[in-house]
This record gives structure tokens, C-alpha cells and sequence, in this order.
């Protein structure tokens, strides 16, 4: 079955390092990008940016530039978001979602994320 | 970045009702627009992309149109598993920004 599971929730202090998974299941994890997705509280949805299983290549949001880091192991199909110093803002719901993309002849691609994990609730409190 | 404004913020309406919610860009896009629901304590599901076509398995009563700033969804008939946050999305500049959301509760 065509699926990201996601790791369980967390509870963490201001300063504590954290890193999250995404593993894929039932397509070929290597061919289509990672993206993840954050929501806070009560809040939108919010794109930090994305990976390329391939080969390694990142794209992050201005807005989480240097606050995270992705990452992806090919050989359990799995990606990461990581924290090295977590504050209290980074509490949130963390997304995991597979890009899709439709090709057009002669422009950039159609780019949309068709598969997303359920989800990784991320608490960060002293 | 693209900033995406969408409208209303919030709407209520009734089982059955024809509901339309919009979504303009900060500059023009072409067809690179994605919509989204999210219902309480889910993911988000992927309706439209491109602007207009509909995602496998996704009922037909769902519709979208438009193409450079300013774009619309559409539910024909709404049904009770309708009522749900709405989230557009462009991916035609990185970031691919979403805009703020609808909420659609029931009248």
C-alpha cells in the first residue's frame, strides 16, 4: 500500500536536539521528493521545504533556513527532519508528503504532493 | 515569495449548498495551483492540481478553475464530510507557499 508512516510523537526541553522520521512504503522511494509541512497549534499549513531521495539535494524555506535540518537514508527508504536546538516555537505537527509531479511539455512541471504522512506532534516545553 | 490571500476566512453553510472559495496570488502563477482539505485531526488530502484537474478518487462534485492570480474551488453539492479547512498552494516559485485557509462549518 502506497504510504509515509510517520515516528511517534515527542516531548522535549528548549535546547534538546530531535531528529523525525518518514519512511515510504509500496512506490520507489528514490524518485519522488520529500517535502515536510508544519502546523502550529490552531494555526495553517506551513512548507519548510524538501528533499531529493537521489541525491540528497535540499531546498529549504527562507523561513527555516538553518533552524532544520533533512536528510534521507535510501536503504530503509526513510527520511528526516531534524532539530539541534529546539525552542518552544517549534512546537507543531510536523508533515511528511510525497511530490507528485505532472510534466508539461516545454515549461516546469506541475508540482503537488499526493501522499502525506499522518503526521509527527512535536511538544517543546520546560 | 508568492503570498496567497484566500477568501472568506471562515463560511457556513448547509448540506446540499453550492460554496466557493477563492484564492488570488501576489503575482501571476500560471496554472500552478494546488488545493487541499484538511479535516479535524487529519492530514491534509489532496483535491485539485494544476488549478483544474482532479485528483484520482477525489468525488466530482469538487471543481477548480483559474490561472494567473486568481483562482476558485467549487463544490457542486456539499456533503457532510465536506465540512473542513481548505488550504490553496502554489508551486510555481520555491517556496511553494500555501495560503491561510478556509474553514467551512456547518450552518
Amino acid at each position: 500500500e502506497l504510504q509515509l508512516v510517520q515516528s511517534g510523537a515527542e516531548v522535549r526541553k528548549p535546547g534538546e536536539s530531535l531528529r523525525i522520521s518518514c519512511q515510504g512504503f509500496g512506490y520507489r522511494f528514490a524518485n519522488y521528493w520529500i517535502t515536510w509541512v508544519r502546523q502550529m497549534p490552531g494555526k495553517g499549513l506551513e512548507w519548510m521545504g524538501r528533499i531529493d531521495p537521489s541525491d540528497s539535494y535540499t531546498y529549504y524555506s527562507p523561513s527555516f533556513q538553518g533552524q532544520v535540518s533533512m536528510s534521507v537514508d535510501t536503504s530503509i527508504t526513510t527520511a528526516y527532519l531534524q532539530w539541534s536546538s529546539l525552542k518552544a516555537s517549534d512546537t507543531a505537527i510536523y508533515y511528511c508528503a510525497r511530490m507528485e509531479s505532472a510534466p508539461r511539455p516545454g515549461y516546469t512541471s506541475y508540482f503537488y504532493m499526493d501522499v502525506w504522512g499522518k503526521g509527527t506532534t512535536v511538544f517543546v516545553s520546560s | 515569495d508568492v503570498q496567497m490571500t484566500q477568501s472568506p476566512s471562515s463560511l457556513s453553510a448547509s448540506v446540499g449548498d453550492r460554496v466557493t472559495f477563492t484564492c488570488r496570488t501576489s503575482r501571476p502563477i500560471g496554472s500552478y495551483l494546488n488545493w487541499y482539505q484538511q479535516r479535524p485531526g487529519q492530514a491534509p488530502n489532496l483535491l485539485i492540481y494544476a488549478a483544474s484537474s482532479l485528483q484520482s478518487g477525489v468525488p466530482s462534485r469538487f471543481s477548480g478553475n483559474g490561472s494567473g492570480t486568481d483562482f476558485t474551488l467549487t463544490i457542486s453539492s456539499l456533503q457532510p464530510e465536506d465540512f473542513a479547512a481548505y488550504f490553496c498552494q502554489q508551486s510555481y516559485l520555491s517556496p511553494y507557499t500555501f495560503g491561510q485557509g478556509t474553514k467551512l462549518d456547518i450552518k
